[in-house]
């Protein structure tokens, strides 16, 4: 697979603590908000998604929030593990823009054991 | 890697030679993607396609053009490649709103 050797901010946690993750998006009009991993040498992979009109969704271990009124979005990883070493990126989308995936800049999350 | 594969894996080209990079789908879905990756800017959409001969363009589309003759096939065409596109190419496939499959990647260097 493939890597890129991203600048990105860096989240340094501990094994087994919670890991909160922020995004800033732009697009007040998007539909849906979403987070992707990308593991070293790979594509990036669906986590989790919410829609515009909610303010909180849960998935297993994760948790995605949305304020509106600020923009901003954030997921939260419980009990993090070595394999949630990785980068994350959030993406929206929006179906007046041919349902489009635009992604944000990312945060690279190193779990120390 | 629900059925998307991407050829060639690894290329190297000379400033101003045309390249042509392909994904191939199995899952018969509408939606397809081409995204570059560059240190900085994370992931940033080329060209995608919403069915067969139907595409559009994406933010840094400049120099790059796509087709899709066929659902299971999108290709993205370097007309005269240049040292900017050196870059790690994804290629996508969506199912439903949000979910996205990528491919391993293409790292294409210009020389």
């Amino acid at each position: 697979g493939e890597s890129v050797g991203l600048h990105l901010p860096t989240l340094s946690v501990q094994e087994g603590d919670n890991s909160i993750i922020n995004c800033a998006y732009s697009n007040s009009a998007s539909d849906y908000f979403i987070w992707y991993k990308q593991e070293s040498g790979k594509g990036p992979q669906f986590i989790i998604d919410i829609r515009s009109n909610m303010d909180k969704r849960q998935g297993q271990r994760v948790t995605v929030l949305l304020n509106k009124t600020v923009k901003h979005l954030s997921l939260q990883i419980a009990a993090t593990q070595p394999g949630d070493s990785a980068v994350y990126f959030c993406a929206e989308t929006l179906k007046a823009a041919g349902n489009k995936l635009t992604f944000g800049g990312g945060t690279r999350v190193l779990v120390k054991p | 890697d629900a059925g998307i594969t991407q050829s060639p894996r690894h290329k190297v080209t000379e400033t101003g030679t045309p390249v042509t990079l392909r994904c191939h789908q199995t899952e018969n879905h509408r939606y397809m993607y081409w995204y570059r990756q560059d240190p900085g800017h994370g992931l940033r959409l080329i060209h995608y396609s919403y069915g067969v001969k139907d595409t559009d363009k994406g933010e840094v589309s400049d120099g790059y053009s796509v087709s899709r003759s066929k659902t299971e096939d999108f290709l993205l065409t370097l007309e005269s490649a240049t040292s900017s596109q050196t870059s790690v190419y994804f290629c996508a496939i969506k199912q439903g709103r949000t979910e996205a499959f990528f491919g391993q990647g293409t790292r294409l260097t210009v020389v």
